[in-house]
């Protein structure tokens, strides 16, 4: 199955600076990639998402980049603010043994911006 | 309407007792899931429905029984649960694959959890 390893697992950034989160994945079938962003109690909540035929997507201060042939994706926060703060969580999707979709996650990186 | 509720947001019970978590979304998805999520670690797929029947179960114990009523609802019903089974129990739903058209990256949308405390 598929297996998505996420780095690193804490960053601390000063406001107004850039955090970058990295994300490996296994499976060369996995066709879509989105980030999302979990704040304490809540339920994660998707902030980008990006295709498999797309190398770069944007988002005002978010951006993801793809790189289908090593395999990794990564996560840029520019211009960070306090609100920021939270754990992002990386995640790939395939499709099972059976054709059903399956979203894998990684680790989690807990982003703290220092005001 | 992109919400997916979820009830209740907190739940303690015993380790005899039944209970049921409750999901709902109108958003028109037909495909709804249930991850757990344990404390600092990412969410963990159980099961998937699509079109109202059950389409991944990813090796959970009985004890945890799903339930698709209608379109719009998912339950989760709890028996005998152990106190490992304590976490935050996460309903999500997403267009299904056949409904999705070339704008349509078929997002996951969540709620916002049933914490679960298992005395």
């Amino acid at each position: 199955g598929e297996n998505v390893e996420q780095h690193p697992s804490t960053l601390s950034v000063q406001e107004g600076d850039s955090a970058v989160i990295k994300c490996t994945y296994s499976d060369s079938a996995s066709n879509y990639f989105p980030w999302y962003k979990q704040e304490l109690g809540k339920g994660p909540q998707l902030i980008i998402d990006i295709r498999s035929n797309v190398g770069e997507k944007k988002d005002q201060r978010i951006a993801v980049t793809l790189n289908k042939t090593a395999k990794h994706f990564s996560l840029h926060i520019t211009e960070t603010q306090p609100e920021d703060s939270a754990v992002y969580f990386c995640a790939a999707r395939t499709i099972s043994n059976f054709g059903n979709e399956k979203l894998t996650f990684g680790t989690g990186t807990r982003l703290t911006i220092i005001p | 309407d992109t919400e997916v509720t979820q009830t209740p947001k907190h739940l303690v019970m015993g380790m005899t007792n039944k209970k049921s978590l409750k999901c709902e979304q109108h958003m028109g998805h037909r495909a709804m899931y249930w991850y757990k999520q344990k404390a600092k670690k990412p969410p963990e797929l159980m099961f998937v429905y699509s079109y109202e029947k059950l389409s991944i179960n990813e090796s959970v114990p009985s004890r945890f029984s799903p339930e698709c009523p209608n379109s719009s609802l998912l339950n989760l019903h709890l028996h005998a649960l152990q106190p490992e089974d304590s976490a935050l129990y996460l309903c999500a739903s997403s267009h299904h694959t056949e409904r999705r058209g070339p704008m349509n990256t078929g997002e996951l949308f969540f709620g916002e959890g049933s914490r679960l405390t298992v005395l």
